[in-house]
């Protein structure tokens, strides 16, 4: 299992470009996680999928689009790329038990600068 | 709303050593979990150890243990033993109530960087 991928792994952009950061897992976990990393800090949720074709926001959606057309790939898109969005975007997936102790996995993370 | 505090920016730990990292969460919900996790320096994101609000018992995964104490809000990762390739940072993280919006949306600290030394 090749578990999470992220692809591109490094993009520089500029302001006002747009772009889509590819997210896949073969896991078949039904849930789908796009979060940022901004330098020294801890992970913020922008964008969550409970499965395909459902979507929701997390703490910091604006500025950001996803969709979750099949169960393997949740695609995060930047439409009007700003420097704000400078950061380390990591998508996570997850196979929701009722123990609740599901763990998220990781991708290696995409590195993005908006100049 | 949740939130999770973690007030050691970095730590150093001589190997071999024991070492606690410190986390205080807040939430007002009866029922949540609790994660650690490592991210190294080349940035993937570890999972390291996993405690329900209900477990009776501290949970623990080798060298890591969990130090839950409920009426402290508190939440402690303890590595034994520590091990030059544990240097990373390491992140406290709370999920909400099962079977909720919050269930599974994971809130971070802002990490703290641990440094083991010979």
């Amino acid at each position: 299992n090749a578990g999470v991928t992220q692809t591109p792994k490094f993009r520089i952009l500029k302001i006002g470009q747009s772009m889509t950061l590819q997210c896949t897992q073969d896991m078949n976990h039904n849930y789908m996680y796009w979060y940022r990393q901004d330098p020294g800090m801890g992970l913020k949720l922008i964008y969550y999928s409970v499965g395909a074709g459902i979507t929701d926001k997390g703490e910091v959606p604006n500025g950001y689009n996803v969709s979750r057309s099949t169960t393997e790939d949740f695609p995060l898109r930047l439409e009007l790329a700003a420097p704000s969005q400078t950061s380390v975007y990591f998508c996570a997936s997850s196979y929701t038990r009722t123990s609740g102790g599901e763990t998220q996995y990781f991708g290696p993370g995409t590195r993005l600068l908006v100049l | 709303a949740q939130k999770i505090t973690q007030t050691q920016p970095g730590m150093f730990v001589q190997e071999k050593e024991a070492v606690t990292l410190d986390c205080t969460y807040d939430t007002s919900d009866q029922s949540y979990g609790l994660f650690w996790y490592k991210q190294p320096s080349s940035g993937e994101m570890i999972f390291l150890i996993y405690q329900g609000s209900y477990d009776e018992q501290n949970a623990t995964e080798g060298r890591y243990s969990l130090n839950f104490q409920k009426a402290r809000k508190s939440a402690n990762l303890v590595i034994s033993a520590s091990q030059l390739g544990d240097s990373a940072m390491y992140f406290c993280a709370m999920r909400g109530p099962l079977n909720t919006g919050t269930a599974s949306k994971l809130t971070f600290g802002t990490g703290t960087r641990l440094q083991v030394t010979l």
